[in-house]
């Protein structure tokens, strides 16, 4: 069973559109993050959840509006994309704040704006 | 603010030598500290951390991790390296009290050479 998935794996669209990137984590987690890794690696966090409530809203543009039903539940949605919005994104869980707690992290989604 | 610095882009090494994948961590206060591994075109995977105790951690796969806080370091070893140990490595840093982010370096290329 996959821990934390995430869909769709892959996203190659037109600058201007609208995507969402879904996340579903089955370990009974309370806290959710996405993060952003570029093309270089450099892996950084955009929001976190906890219980359904945003924690963690590092400066990313407001274009990107994170959405948490319910705390098994973390999607993504990007409006307006640009071209360099591309990158992996990465869906991760963990039990409690994040601080001491291993984050498990998801496939990745990778996101290609023409 | 907190930072984590890893020096190396890429370490080779050869299979069966001991390896060393060096991390510096700056933060004000008492830091929580993590090594995360990536496999090519996987999310990360968490191998150790360091919250308090004893400054020798050992982790997954034989990995283990010195916290070191007079010269705020925390490298990422092992005895004898393997070719399937080959992965992009993360140190990561968090500081402890309320919610906080969790601070990733950018990353080493590990290459075991059979």
């Amino acid at each position: 069973d996959t821990a934390v998935s995430q869909t769709p794996k892959y996203l190659v669209t037109q600058m201007g559109n609208d995507k969402s990137i879904k996340c579903e984590q089955n370990l009974g987690h309370d806290t959710m993050y996405w993060y952003k890794q570029d093309s270089k690696k450099f892996l950084k966090i955009m929001f976190s959840y906890n219980n359904k409530e945003l924690i963690i809203n590092e400066t990313v543009p407001n274009r990107f509006s994170p959405k948490s039903p319910d705390k098994a539940h973390l999607n993504l949605h990007i409006n307006s994309l640009e071209l360099g919005d591309s990158a992996v994104y990465f869906c991760a869980s963990s039990q409690g704040g994040a601080q001491r707690e291993t984050q498990y992290f998801g496939p990745g989604t990778r996101l290609l704006v023409l | 603010a907190q930072s984590v610095a890893q020096p190396e882009d890429q370490v080779n090494v050869a299979e069966g030598n001991p390896l060393t994948v060096k991390c510096t961590y700056s933060v004000s206060g008492n830091p929580y500290l993590f090594w995360y591994v990536q496999y090519p075109n996987r999310g990360l995977q968490f191998l150790l951390k360091y919250i308090t105790g004893d400054n020798l951690v050992k982790g997954s796969y034989g990995f283990e991790a010195e916290f070191n806080k007079s010269q705020t370091s925390f490298h990422l070893k092992k005895p004898s390296a393997l070719v399937s140990d080959s992965a992009l490595y993360f140190c990561a840093v968090s500081l402890s009290g309320g919610y906080q982010k969790v601070t990733f370096g950018t990353g080493t290329k590990l290459q075991v050479i059979p």
